[in-house]
């Protein structure tokens, strides 16, 4: 167990609809980093927070957006959703401004869009 | 732009077996370097890390990976294989780019160790 929660496990909508998914980092770690996994695509950094703020973005859409709390969760919302936004979308967290520190992953949830 | 690759999409290797997982990376200034693995249905795991040092680092489930400066490679090894390390492994490379350490992961290779 890597400490990281991610909710839900499993959501499954219809194209147009807004989402929004949930992690918990593992606990004392202060960024949170988002990815998305799917089989073309391969493993796509999104976006990293870090204390609250927002520090890097990768390639996430316009549609898509993403804040970490006062508590250090985190949720990503996706919105205006298409076909292609189907994916597993993971959060990670790990204790930044070390670079050796690893990411520690969480199970990830699983986006169906029909 | 920090990257890694991973040339095989998929490695067979026989239960009792030794297995290699290959991966080079292209970065500037120094790698730091990262393995996963990937069990269905499941996150990522953290098998081993390389910073600095030795050249031989020694990860969890026995796995093991060789730094090359050299070669610029980074492979993935293990004396011998488990049907259990049947998995998608992902090698990553730390992005220091833009100051805020994403890593960056290569596009998987899946292992299959056959009984």
């Amino acid at each position: 167990d890597s400490g990281v929660t991610q909710t839900p496990k499993h959501l499954i909508t219809a194209t147009g609809q807004r989402v929004t998914l949930r992690c918990s980092p593992r606990s004392g770690d202060l960024s949170v980093y988002w990815y998305q996994q799917s089989l073309d695509q391969g493993l796509q950094f999104l976006i990293q927070y870090y204390n609250g703020e927002e520090r890097a973005k990768g390639n996430i859409l316009e549609r898509f957006s993403a804040q970490q709390f006062p508590d250090l969760h985190s949720e990503l919302n996706l919105s205006s959703l298409e076909l292609g936004d189907s994916a597993l979308y993971f959060c990670a967290s790990s204790v930044e401004f070390q670079a050796n520190s690893p990411l520690h992953f969480g199970n990830g949830t699983r986006l169906t869009v029909t | 732009a920090q990257s890694v690759a991973q040339p095989e999409d998929q490695v067979n290797v026989a239960e009792g077996n030794p297995l290699t997982v290959k991966c080079t990376y292209s970065v500037s200034g120094n790698p730091y370097l990262f393995w996963y693995v990937q069990y269905p249905n499941r996150g990522l795991q953290f098998l081993l890390k390389y910073i600095t040092g030795d050249n031989l680092v020694k990860g969890s489930y026995g796995f093991e990976a060789e730094f090359n400066k050299s070669q610029t490679s980074f492979h993935l090894k293990k004396p011998s294989a488990l049907v259990s390390d049947s998995a998608l492994y992902f090698c990553a490379v730390r992005d220091f780019n833009t100051g805020f350490q994403k890593l960056v992961f290569g596009t998987g290779t899946r292992l299959l160790v056959s009984p």
